[in-house]
């Protein structure tokens, strides 16, 4: 199974500030073959559903606003929040869905400093 | 707009049964794969299963490999999951989840989760 391991599993960050989290994969979730990398960002607010923030690591969905951005590859993937507003406040979790049984890290929580 | 809506929830006791079902509208029903993934309380996500559009074939994490059975009925717009031998361990929101299309290799991307149905497995 590949194993997808968040830091931190928590930070605090003031209004406006960046936040930075990072999901490293056991092994490459980049497929060669459309060279891209399979590697999903959820945003999870308290009593809500996951919600789809960006997908092939760095597509932010439709609506997401561009505050929020994904990079990296291959193992190593980052989620910035550039400036923090209020309604940022969840947890946030990578998923890869290169090969099943899909996987997720076990969640970062972005509170208000 | 897309919509899922699970059901089926409730307290059951170890060892027994359980059947959750999950109302789809809003897509094109048998083009996408449809998975479960599971949430224990103030824990993180799991995926379960998944199923392919035409129901033939389906996907298990290892910890339900044998008790667990998803299927889907494509005349209803509906997608089952039938839970057996429940254990503690089986505790948590279950939310219904549409994928990717089976044909776009991206089926276990996540992109539309309905609001959960809670199973408690205890004595």
């Amino acid at each position: 199974d590949i194993v997808m391991t968040q830091s931190p599993d928590s930070l605090a960050v003031s209004l406006g500030e960046r936040a930075t989290i990072s999901c490293k994969s056991s092994q490459s979730i980049l497929y060669n073959s459309n060279n891209k990398n399979y590697l999903a960002w959820y945003q999870q607010k308290p009593g809500q559903p996951p919600k789809l923030l960006i997908y092939w690591a760095s597509i932010r969905e439709p609506g997401v606003p561009d505050r929020f951005s994904g990079s990296g590859s291959g193992t190593d993937f980052t989620l910035t929040i550039s400036s923090l507003q209020a309604e940022d406040v969840a947890v946030y979790y990578c998923q890869q869905y290169y090969h099943t049984p899909w996987t997720f890290g076990q969640g970062t929580k972005v509170e208000i400093k | 707009e897309v919509q899922l809506l699970e059901s089926g929830g409730d307290l059951v006791q170890p060892g027994g049964s359980l059947r959750l079902s999950c109302a789809a509208s809003g897509f094109s029903f048998t083009t996408y794969v449809l998975s479960w993934v599971r949430q224990a309380p103030g824990k993180g996500l799991e995926w379960v299963s998944a199923i392919t559009p035409s129901g033939t074939t389906t996907y298990y994490a290892d910890s339900v490999k044998g008790r667990f059975t998803i299927s889907r009925d494509n005349s209803k717009n509906t997608l089952h999951l039938e839970m057996s031998s429940l254990r503690g361990g089986d505790t948590a929101v279950y939310y219904c989840v549409k994928g990717g299309q089976y044909s776009g290799n991206y089926y276990g991307l996540f992109d539309y989760w309905g609001q959960g149905t809670l199973v408690t497995v205890s004595s």
